[in-house]
C-alpha cells in the first residue's frame, strides 16, 4: 500500500498566518492526491484534487503544488474557518489511503 | 448536488455482522460512478473501506477484504457495505462516499461524503 507521510501533525497559528502542510508518499503518485478538510462532527470536506485543482466554491486562499512523492496544501492567509484537521489522500492505486491528518490549532 | 445519508444500527456485538446502507440522492448509482465506504475511529485517522461502480465492480482494502462485501440497490438507489465477523477494532464512525476509484477509471477520489453513521461493537 502506499503510504503517506503529513508534516507537521500539528500547528498553531494565527488569523492572517501563511500555513504550509506537506505529504510525502512512499511511492511516485504522478499528482494524483487531493486534500481534504475535516472539522469536528464533520465529515471531510474535498479541498483540491489533482494536486493543484481547487474544487468548486473553495476558497483562492487555499492552494496546492508537487508531483511524483512530495506535496503541499497551503493556506496563503489563516481565517478563522479555516481551523480544522486537513488530510492528504492518494488515488494513484487502490488501497486508496490518506495521511496521517495535521491539525491546524489557533496559536 | 448528491447527497448520500448513511443508516444502520448503531450497536453491533462482537462476531455479528454489520450492515449500513447509503440512500443517495440527486444521482443515479447507475450512472459513471464510484460508490464506497470509509470508516475513522476515535479520534483516528480515515481508512478506506472499499469501492464499488456503477457495473458492479468491488474493490476492496487487503486487510478486510475477507469480511467486505459492498453491493448495489440500484431500485432503490442504494449501496450497501456488509462487514462480518466485527471485533471492538471495527467500532468507528463509517461514511459512504461518491468516489472511491483511482485516476486509471478517471476518478479523482471521494468528493461527497454523507454524515457518517457511528458504530460501536460491543456485547
Amino acid at each position: 500500500a502506499i503510504r503517506l507521510t503529513q508534516s507537521p501533525s500539528s500547528v498553531s497559528a494565527s488569523t492572517g498566518d501563511r500555513v504550509t502542510i506537506t505529504c510525502r508518499a512512499s511511492q511516485g503518485i504522478s499528482n494524483y492526491l487531493g486534500w481534504y478538510q475535516q472539522k469536528p462532527g464533520k465529515a471531510p470536506k474535498l479541498l483540491i484534487y489533482a494536486a493543484f485543482t481547487l474544487q468548486s466554491g473553495v476558497p483562492s486562499r487555499f492552494s496546492g503544488s508537487g508531483s511524483g512523492t512530495d506535496f503541499t496544501l497551503t493556506i496563503s492567509s489563516l481565517q478563522s474557518e479555516d481551523y480544522a484537521t486537513y488530510y492528504c489522500q492518494q488515488y494513484y492505486g487502490y488501497p486508496l489511503t490518506f495521511g496521517g491528518g495535521t491539525k491546524v490549532e489557533i496559536k | 448536488q448528491v447527497q448520500l445519508q448513511e443508516s444502520g444500527p448503531g450497536l453491533v456485538k462482537p462476531s455479528e455482522t454489520l450492515s449500513l446502507t447509503c440512500a443517495v440522492s440527486g444521482s443515479s448509482i447507475s450512472s459513471r460512478n464510484y460508490w464506497g465506504w470509509i470508516r475513522q475511529s476515535p479520534g483516528k485517522g480515515l481508512e478506506w473501506i472499499g469501492s464499488i461502480n456503477q457495473s458492479g465492480n468491488t474493490y476492496y482494502h487487503p486487510s478486510l477484504k475477507s469480511r467486505v462485501t459492498i453491493s448495489l440497490d440500484r431500485s432503490k438507489n442504494q449501496f450497501s457495505l456488509s462487514l462480518t465477523s466485527m471485533t471492538a477494532a471495527d467500532t468507528a464512525l463509517y461514511y459512504c462516499v461518491r468516489g472511491g476509484g483511482v485516476a486509471a477509471a478517471g476518478q479523482t477520489g471521494p468528493v461527497n461524503w454523507g454524515q457518517g453513521s457511528l458504530v460501536a461493537v460491543s456485547s
